[in-house]
């Protein structure tokens, strides 16, 4: 049984950056990728990135590269995801989700962005 | 840049069945897109029902099923319950540089 834990919630301002993070138990961690999703307040659900622990190898969407870097430390099965020069559009909830079946989630993290 | 398009909004009535699907601006979807649908309902996480087409988790109930239909990724409710009144979300699979895509959501009301 997998379990995903992320970092609490985050007020940034705009141009800041944040990161946050998610600590997978159970499972082994590098056998599977990790991606991040967010959902901005009433909202769709948008993809952003997964890293594939293992390989070390992370895809972005087009919409956040240049953004958006996602990384892994396998020492502590935890896997990052850090978005930089936030706006106020990046005020959202970040999930990480196991790739592939999204069997699993993490609770979420809610981001601020507000002056 | 690539999109995945569902039904903004669906009304059905309890204990009758309805078909959400998913289309891509790419093609026909075929099981090559390993299409996921997720359940979600207000203040909750995305509750994953469907993988790789038509495979279910073990808490999707079996009133859920999904298929291919005319080209397209298919969630069919069948029975429906009250409960199921929730925004769906399909989730396609296009590999290379960036892999996932989500739809855009349909709002299922059932009424």
């Amino acid at each position: 049984q997998v379990q995903l834990v992320q970092s609490g919630a985050e007020v940034k301002k705009p141009g800041s950056s944040v990161k946050v993070s998610c600590k997978a138990s159970g499972g082994t961690f590098s056998s599977y990728a990790i991606s991040w999703v967010r959902q901005a307040p009433g909202q769709g659900l948008e993809w952003m990135g997964r890293i594939i622990p293992i390989l070390g190898i992370a895809n972005y969407a087009q919409k956040f590269q240049g953004r958006v870097t996602i990384t892994a430390d396998k020492s502590t099965s935890t896997a990052y995801m850090e978005l930089s020069s936030l706006r106020s559009e990046d005020t959202a909830v970040y999930y990480c989700a196991r790739d592939g079946d999204y069997e699993y989630w993490g609770q979420g993290t809610l981001v601020t962005v507000s002056s | 840049q690539t999109v995945v398009t569902q039904e903004p909004s669906l009304t059905v009535s309890p204990g009758g069945t309805v078909t959400l699907t998913c289309a891509s601006s790419t093609g026909a979807v075929t099981s090559g897109y390993y299409p996921n649908w997720f359940q979600q309902k207000p203040g909750q996480a995305p509750r994953a029902l469907i993988y790789s087409t038509s495979n279910k988790h073990s808490w999707t109930p079996a009133r859920f099923s999904g298929s291919l239909l005319g080209g397209k990724a298919a969630l069919t409710l069948s029975g429906v319950q009250p409960e199921d009144e929730a925004e769906y979300y399909c989730l396609l699979y296009y590999g290379g540089a960036q892999p996932w895509v989500f739809g855009g959501g349909t709002k299922l009301t059932v009424l």
